[in-house]
């Protein structure tokens, strides 16, 4: 069985800029959540998706967005990258929404 | 909304000392609970869990915690810890009316010196 995995590991981008991170969820799982990590802080929820529909979102800007597929792999992407957006982003995946969830290794984002 | 406090922001103990980390929640309805492990390099791993019943529940690795609703609390507990216990521990909640959103609380550094 293959866990979550997430892709880029690391990543540098300047203020202003676009960046797209990816997610493949657990094998078998439908769900799945995005968190952001700042150093020193638990993970804080951006946003989750169920079955390829954005099923909660937490206290981010709107240039915070995601997709699913169809395979239930997804995206988080963030716009007018600022500083304050470095962290770590964390992808979690679940077997359905109420269930627990499995994180990723993480990406990752320094913004200069 | 939900909200989690850990109160103990760094912990050393030596080997074979016992272990218990606070973690109280802030949430009017019925939760689920959750601690995770994050060893030094390594991702978020799910170290126990409480949905319902039993409200003492055992998890990964010897370690265990008690639900008590009364005190809004899931301590996390382990009798003896290994130097390999050295990690960052986070409690979670979920409440059944926030959709499945996890809130954690900031963590807790363990340290244990062998």
């Amino acid at each position: 069985e293959t866990g979550v995995t997430q892709s880029p590991t690391h990543l540098i981008k300047t203020r202003g800029q676009q960046v797209t991170l990816r997610c493949s969820s657990q094998s078998g799982h439908n769900t799945v959540s995005w968190y952001q990590q700042a150093l020193g802080q638990g993970p804080q929820f951006i946003f989750q998706y169920y079955r390829e529909e954005e099923n909660g979102r937490g206290n981010f800007p709107p240039r915070f967005s995601g997709l699913q597929f169809p395979n239930y792999s997804s995206e988080l992407n963030v716009n007018a990258l600022e500083l304050g957006d470095s962290a770590l982003y964390l992808c979690a995946s679940s077997w359905d929404k109420a269930y627990e969830q499995y994180f990723g290794p993480g990406t990752r984002l320094t913004v200069t | 909304a939900q909200s989690v406090s850990q109160h103990n922001h760094h912990v050393i103990l030596s080997e074979a000392a016992s272990l218990e980390l606070g973690c109280n929640y802030s949430y009017g309805g019925t939760v689920n609970l959750f601690w995770y492990v994050q060893y030094p390099g390594q991702h978020l791993q799910l170290l126990l869990k409480y949905f319902s019943g039993d409200p003492l529940v055992k998890g990964i690795k010897g370690f265990e915690a008690e639900f008590i609703k009364s005190k809004f609390s899931f301590n996390l507990r382990k009798p003896s810890v290994q130097w390999s216990d050295t990690a960052e521990y986070f409690c979670a909640v979920n409440g059944n009316n926030a959709g499945n959103m996890l809130t954690f609380g900031g963590g807790t550094r363990l340290m244990v010196k062998p």
